[in-house]
């Protein structure tokens, strides 16, 4: 069965710095990728998302992700995150146009100022 | 700015009871999606509608939960009899075509069920 794993619960990061979070998907095929972004209080909002072609996509508010097929990966990065990039990150997704997403467990980004 | 609103934010109510939750889709979208967040599970698919029809709704307990759409522009969420296992806070988020589309979230509502 398709699977999204995001190793890391938490992670901390200083205003400024440089982000990856990490994301792995278990499926036989290139799936849709996707990554949501969840403020506190609020719904999710779609920060970018794979379909194919260019491995590196970007997204909203400077984020930017590569998909990377031998390591069945699709890291989120980011150059310098801002406070107001704390948040929850999920990465999620989806194996055909109409199936179910499947969303990962999702990532807490901290920011220490 | 068009968004997807959600209808109560917040419901405490006692096991047994009937919970309704409603969602406005932002207007012309016409796929609508339920959701549940729970810490143990997560983000998960409870039911999923295209043109008001549903499509999936293998997600959802079929003994006590209810989905519909009555019209274009309601989406409601049922519940009964509700249970303390049912807290969980419910989005609904709207789309223009199906789950490979960018789905926008309404703020969901948060259910305690005492």
């Amino acid at each position: 069965a398709q699977s999204v794993t995001q190793p890391d619960i938490h992670i901390t990061v200083s205003e400024g710095a440089s982000l990856e979070l990490r994301c792995n998907y278990s499926y036989g095929a290139t799936p849709y990728l996707f990554w949501y972004v969840q403020s506190p209080g609020q719904g999710l909002q779609l920060l970018l998302k794979y379909f194919s072609g260019d491995t590196l996509v970007q997204g909203i508010k400077g984020f930017e992700a590569e998909f990377k097929r031998s390591q069945s990966s699709f890291n989120l990065r980011k150059p310098s995150v801002h406070w107001s990039d704390a948040a929850e990150d999920f990465c999620a997704v989806l194996m055909n146009r109409d199936d179910k997403i499947i969303f990962g467990k999702g990532t807490r980004l901290h920011i220490l100022p | 700015d068009a968004r997807v609103t959600q209808t109560p934010r917040h419901k405490v109510t006692e096991m047994g009871q009937e919970v309704t939750m409603r969602c406005q889709p932002i207007l012309g979208h016409n796929t609508v999606f339920w959701y549940r967040q729970t810490m143990m599970q997560g983000l998960e698919l409870l039911a999923y509608f295209r043109n008001r029809a549903p499509l999936d709704d293998s997600g959802m307990p079929k003994d006590r939960f209810s989905a519909e759409m009555p019209d274009a522009t309601l989406a409601t969420l049922k519940i009964q009899p509700s249970e303390p296992r049912d807290s969980a806070v419910y989005f609904c988020a709207s789309g223009l075509g199906g789950a490979a589309d960018t789905q926008y979230f309404g703020p969901g509502t948060r259910l305690t069920v005492l």
